[in-house]
Parts: C-alpha cells; structure tokens; sequence
C-alpha cells in the first residue's frame, strides 16, 4: 500500500519569502500525485497533480511541485508568499495499480509572517 | 464551477446517537468518498462507492457505519451509534474517475460527539 510523509508539522514564513513544502512517499510504481490546500473551515483544494510526464508540474495559485523518483519526494513550491497562503497543505498519492483511494499525509501548517 | 456541498457543517449529537452526513456531489461524478479528519491528525479514507455499491472501505469503516445514494443527487454517511472518538471533521468527495482523476471535495461537516 502507498503511504506518505510529510515531515513538517509547521511552517512559517514571512510575506515575500520563497517556500518549499516537502513530500515523500512510498510506492513501488509510478505514482499519481496531488497536492491539496486546506484554508480555515473550507475543504481540501486541489492544487496541482502529477500523472506522468514533465515531472515539474505548474499549479493553481503560483504554486509548482517537482517529482523527483530517485527521492521519492514531490516537495512543493512557491517563489514568494503571499499572506493568503496561510493554509493546511496536504500531500496524497495514489497508486496507478490496485487502490487508487488516494493516501494523504498528516499535512503542513503554513504560517506567514508580515 | 460545480462543488461538491454538505450539509450540516456542523453537527452535534450525544454518545449513542445516530447522525447522518449528507453530501451532493457533483452532478457527472460516478466516484463518491467519505474521508475523515481528527482534530490535528492527517485526512483518513473511510470509504469509496461506485455504482450503488460500496468499492473499497477502511478499517475504520466498520459496522457502525453505512453510506447510502438514496437518490440520484445525495449520498450519506451514517454512523449508527457515536462514539466520543467518531468526533471528527468529515469529508464527502467526489471524481469523475479514478487513479489520475483528482477528488473534489466539499467544505465537510465537523461532528462533535458528547
């Protein structure tokens, strides 16, 4: 079964800063890959996924994400923060063979600073 | 944009009690999900369904719980007796397939079991 980690529990940064939000996970094939926002009392949006292909991915809201095999990793970026980005941000995959039910890691608070 | 919508966003009940979630997914979904989250842990899969049946459940989908698409627009997630531990927010998705389709999800409903 896939699983996923995300290694940081809180985040902060300051208004303007650049932001790399990090992803790995455990899949023997290639995964499908999705990173989601979750800003207070709303869902989870989708920002950005990854199937196949260019393994740098362009997103909803500035945000990009580079899948990197040899690292199992799928970290998340954005070049300069805006205060509305302070959110949950949550990592899934899912697998392209058996279970897609995509797993989702514990999440990442992003807090931005003035 | 279509959106996935629930309703309550918030539901309070006594221990013993059945509640009822109820969701509307997306018009042209044929993929329906329940998700769960507990206060500061990761998003957790309850349960997947396809064509008026249940397609893959977790362990935590037990006996006390049952979803159903009582019509052609709602689908619901009962829990037939809370439990202090079923306090949760609660997620319905839906995705028009699977694997590299991504879910959209709804606001959710926070239940709070005392």
């Amino acid at each position: 079964a896939q699983s996923v980690t995300q290694p940081d529990i809180h985040i902060t940064v300051s208004e303007g800063a650049s932001l790399e939000l990090r992803c790995n996970y455990s899949y023997g094939a290639t995964p499908y890959l999705f990173w989601y926002v979750q800003s207070p009392g709303q869902g989870l949006q989708l920002l950005l996924k990854y199937f196949s292909g260019d393994t740098l991915v362009q997103g909803i809201k500035g945000f990009e994400a580079e899948f990197k095999r040899s690292q199992s990793s799928f970290n998340l970026r954005k070049p300069s923060v805006h205060w509305s980005d302070a959110a949950e941000y949550f990592c899934a995959v899912g697998a392209s063979g058996g279970s897609y039910i995509p797993t989702f890691g514990r999440g990442t608070s992003l807090i931005v600073h003035p | 944009e279509p959106e996935v919508t629930q309703t309550p966003s918030h539901q309070v009940t006594q221990m013993g009690q059945e509640v009822i979630l109820r969701c509307v997914p997306i018009s042209n979904h044929l993929y329906f999900y329940w998700y769960r989250q507990i206060l500061g842990q990761k998003v957790e899969f309850l349960v997947s369904f396809y064509n008026n049946e249940i397609s893959e459940k977790s362990e935590i989908f037990d006996d006390q719980f049952s979803v159903e698409r009582p019509d052609g627009s709602n689908f619901t997630l009962k829990i037939r007796s809370t439990k202090l531990e079923d306090s949760a927010m609660y997620f319905c998705a839906s995705s028009p397939g699977q694997g590299y389709s991504p879910l959209h999800f709804g606001n959710g409903t926070r239940l709070t079991v005392t």
